[in-house]
């Protein structure tokens, strides 16, 4: 089966731009979940989303949100972009259950502001 | 909360040689925990998890709750393992964010 999806791969943007990133988990999945990588600070909880509701939430200003839809497709916008935003932005997928912890990671979409 | 810390930023060991990649954890309650690998021009990918207590392409990793410890360990290390490994940890009801240590990035050398 097809693995998560994200779009785009990479993006560049000037300072108080904003950005929208998609993903597309695993067919079956209800669960996204979405990172920030920096070579600095590894691997940052965004948020995260199941059946449409944002279920967890990690320490990042409002500028950073996001939205499921209906077919578990998510979305996550960054509003009033800086220099500080530029990272790997990754989603994760996970089914239900007992494998709800084991997540399975897209390519990322590579973020770049200027 | 929980914290992972991986002491090493960079291990490199010559091939042939014992690994172990170091994962200590905060965390009060029953944690779940797992590693994961990333490695050259590919996904984050699981590479374990300790309810399994499996041993993934010879890598196994014992969960002691009294040192908080998740150590990775292979007693053979091969040039394909060279990869960037990550810690994580869960709160043991599935309801919550894994939460990730910064990495080791292991190299080995022929």
């Amino acid at each position: 089966k097809a693995g998560v999806t994200q779009t785009p791969r990479y993006l560049i943007k000037t300072r108080g731009q904003q950005v929208t990133l998609s993903c597309s988990p695993i067919s079956g999945h209800r669960s996204v979940s979405w990172y920030q990588q920096t070579p600095g600070q590894g691997l940052q909880f965004l948020f995260e989303y199941f059946s449409e509701t944002q279920r967890n939430k990690g320490n990042f200003p409002g500028r950073f949100s996001g939205r499921q839809f209906s077919n578990s497709r998510s979305e996550m916008n960054v509003s009033t972009l800086e220099l500080g935003d530029s990272a790997l932005y990754l989603c994760a997928s996970s089914s239900a259950g007992s494998g709800a912890n084991v997540l399975t990671f897209g390519a990322g979409s590579r973020l770049t502001v200027l | 909360a929980q914290r992972v810390t991986q002491p090493e930023k960079l291990l490199s060991v010559f091939k042939g040689a014992p690994v172990e990649l170091k994962c200590n954890y905060s965390y009060s309650g029953s944690p779940e925990l797992f590693w994961y690998v990333q490695y050259s021009r590919q996904r984050l990918q699981l590479l374990l998890r300790h309810i399994s207590r499996e041993s993934i392409k010879g890598f196994t990793a014992d969960l002691n709750k009294g040192e908080t410890s998740f150590h990775l360990k292979k007693p053979f290390a091969q040039e394909e393992d060279s990869a960037m490994y990550y810690c994580a940890l869960s709160r043991n009801s599935g309801n919550t964010p894994l939460v990730f240590g910064k990495g080791t990035r292991l190299s080995v050398i022929a």
